[in-house]
């Protein structure tokens, strides 16, 4: 089936620090990808949707330049956090749609730490 | 606005028992989408069961199934003869025509004992 590969897995960095994280979809090309954090026994929020060869669509509070997002290609997503800080400590996960199946389908996540 | 409500913050039960897990929405759309999903410890989520609004049938998976009443806005999920592997958080989910912006419930955690 098909399937997002997201990384890292876990990123320790010290405050002011940029992370980078990429999301890929192996098997299906995604137009649209998605972004999420969640924070520890929390539900997911939705950060924004990338738009490949677009800008991303940001939800209500997210700081578009705090939190970089980048859809090169097809199959390519990455978040950017930028100067980070403690606070942006999280769970960070993606998603693609695989119009296809109708199925989402989530990266494994990124548990950021920022010391 | 959509909303999502998973009363059950935490569930516990002992293997092969039955577990039911609630899911009440909130939606003015009248084309809609319900999702369930499973997340394990790893972290990943796991896509189990897409339903639109206009299916109303009863859905079975092995020993999974689902019971979507729309005149009650419930889509409530019931594993049958839990089982350890089948303990993680479950989300319930609503979305548009885009699923990727779905609204989700806080999520139920769900621990089976052996």
């Amino acid at each position: 089936g098909a399937v997002v590969s997201q990384h890292p897995s876990r990123v320790i960095c010290k405050s002011g620090t940029s992370v980078k994280i990429e999301c890929r979809s192996l098997d299906f090309q995604a137009t649209t990808m998605f972004w999420y954090r969640q924070f520890p026994k929390q539900s997911l929020m939705l950060m924004a949707t990338s738009n490949e060869g677009s800008k991303a669509t940001y939800e209500q509070g997210v700081e578009k330049d705090k939190f970089l997002i980048n859809h090169a290609s097809l199959t390519l997503s990455t978040l950017t956090v930028t100067s980070a800080h403690p606070e942006d400590s999280s769970f960070y996960i993606c998603s693609a749609d695989d119009r296809g199946s109708e199925k989402l389908f989530f990266g494994s996540g990124t548990q950021l730490s920022v010391l | 606005a959509q909303k999502v409500t998973q009363a059950q913050t935490e569930i516990s039960v002992v293997e092969k028992e039955d577990v039911t897990l609630d899911c009440v929405y909130e939606t003015r759309d009248t084309t809609y989408y319900l999702f369930w999903y499973k997340q394990p410890p790893s972290g990943e989520l796991v896509f189990l069961i897409r339903r639109n609004s206009f299916d109303e049938q009863n859905e079975i998976s092995g020993r999974y199934s689902w019971n979507f009443q729309k005149s009650t806005s419930s889509f409530n999920f019931t594993i049958t003869a839990s089982q350890v592997v089948d303990s993680a958080v479950y989300f319930c989910a609503l979305s548009g025509f885009n699923a990727g912006k779905s609204t989700f419930g806080d999520g139920t955690t769900l621990t089976v004992k052996p």
